[in-house]
């Protein structure tokens, strides 16, 4: 059973840059047709997709966030990482770690099947 | 950017009811379209890929259709623990997006 669990500071102060893990258990990041992803939801909000890093190296952002964000996977730890720069307010949301599968061969046949149960971002100073 | 619109924003049902959601897309997606359960304080679930694909262990009462630019995700005879909100997803852009959700209450 492929387990994910985010870990990170739950409070970062404006300007400064988000940092989160997400520990894979029960599969490895580097094998399989998987993009790793985050997604996150403002408090009383809906879904928005940050990005994903696919199983070989390839990364696709939010244009909307691209200038902020890098993603990366650790092979050794069996983790990936998020890191969002010069965050406001407006970031405080709760970030999910999340396995997207691909269920065909075109790059847009993606399905996020696992979730983290999600970790907490206050952005205050 | 693609704009997903789901509707209605909320609804009341009560158990045994048949319920339908829409998600209207503002350009064809062809069939690439997920929907997803979310509960309260718990990560969002996978119901249904590809319009119409059932997500191994979701109950038979689930079901999605539709193609191009309309997709209805329907229960056919709600049951308590159905009470959540859901969001459809499209990912034939490359700028993965989500639908507003839609909030299922107890009537």
């Amino acid at each position: 059973q492929v387990q994910l669990q985010e870990s990170g500071p739950g409070l970062v102060k404006p300007s400064e840059t988000l940092s989160l893990t997400c520990t894979v258990s029960g599969g490895s990041v580097s094998s399989g047709s998987y993009y790793w992803s985050w997604i996150r939801q403002p408090p009383g909000k809906g879904l928005e997709w940050i990005g994903y890093i696919y199983y070989s190296g390839s990364i696709n952002y939010n244009p909307s966030l691209k200038s902020r964000v890098t993603i990366s996977v650790d092979t050794s730890k069996n983790q990936f990482s998020l890191k969002l720069s010069s965050v406001t307010a407006a970031d405080t949301a709760v970030y999910y770690c999340a396995r997207g599968l691909g269920y065909c061969s075109g790059g847009n046949c993606l399905r996020f099947d696992y979730w983290g149960q999600g970790t907490l971002v206050t952005v205050s100073s | 950017d693609i704009q997903m619109t789901q509707s209605p924003s909320s609804l009341s049902a009560s158990v045994g009811d048949r319920v339908t959601i829409t998600c209207r897309t503002s350009q064809s997606i062809s069939i690439y379209l997920n929907w997803y359960q979310q509960k309260p304080g718990k990560a969002p679930k996978l119901l249904i890929y590809a319009a119409s694909s059932l997500q191994s262990g979701v109950p038979s009462r689930f079901s999605g259709s539709g193609s191009g630019t309309d997709f209805t995700l329907t229960i056919s005879s709600l049951q308590p623990e159905d009470f959540a909100t859901y969001y459809c997803q499209q990912t034939y852009s490359i700028r993965l997006t989500f639908g507003g959700g839609t909030k299922v209450e107890i009537k």
